[in-house]
């Protein structure tokens, strides 16, 4: 069974540039979650889809993060524009989708971001 | 706020020792308790998760123990070994199905 995949795996852009994040979650998962993992600390949530639909996205910096789930398969998560704090690795996940609190999920091995 | 604290926050360990790490809540709301492995470029990996109607949990090498009332939560790893140097993070997640990570633990097994 393939795992989550994504892309690119690394990027290093100048502060106040734009990035894109690509993620492609296992086949037949519903939820689909974009973790933001500063060195030195655990994975935190940016937001949560169910299908194409955002369950959570409470700590998503909304003016400069972005996220899209369309057709309720791939999702992209965009930064624009970039800032300093932003380096981190940015993880993306992906559930089943039965909405069960001990429902597993599956990491991708995220895009490191640095940002100059 | 954190929610979720985790000690230590590295650890060292002889092969065949026993490595302990240490978590703690606050949000009783909390009922699912996974732990997660992630090697150096690779994302995270579900390692053991118990929920608060049991006080332990084994798969293999890798113990739980659950104490509820004073909201801790540890992994016990028996018999360590090389393969096992990893950081592991707890976790946290309740009815809004959202986890909350701890800070994490840079675990190193010396062969």
């Amino acid at each position: 069974e393939a795992g989550v995949a994504q892309s690119p795996r690394y990027k290093i852009i100048e502060k106040r540039q734009s990035v894109a994040f690509w993620c492609n979650p296992i086949s037949g998962h519903a939820t689909l979650y974009w973790y933001q993992q500063i060195l030195g600390q655990g994975p935190k949530l940016l937001i949560q889809f169910q299908n194409n639909g955002v369950v959570d996205d409470s700590q998503l910096p909304k003016d400069r993060f972005s996220a899209e789930r369309l057709k309720g398969v791939d999702s992209t998560l965009k930064i624009q524009p970039a800032k300093l704090e932003d380096s981190a690795v940015y993880l993306c996940a992906s559930s089943l989708g039965l909405m069960d609190r001990g429902e597993t999920q599956y990491f991708g091995p995220g895009t490191r971001l640095l940002v100059l | 706020q954190q929610q979720v604290k985790q000690s230590p926050q590295s650890l060292i360990v002889q092969k065949g020792g026993i490595s302990i790490i240490n978590c703690a809540y606050e949000n009783t709301a909390f009922d699912y308790f996974p732990w997660y492995q992630q090697f150096p470029g690779k994302g995270p990996a579900l390692l053991i998760a118990i929920r608060p109607d049991v006080s332990e949990k084994k798969e293999g090498r890798f113990t739980i123990s659950f104490n509820k009332s004073a909201k801790q939560f540890s992994l016990h790893i028996m018999d360590s070994q090389p393969g096992d140097s990893a950081t592991y993070f707890c976790a946290a997640g309740g009815s809004n199905y959202k986890l909350t990570f701890g800070k994490g633990t840079l675990l190193t097994v010396n062969p």
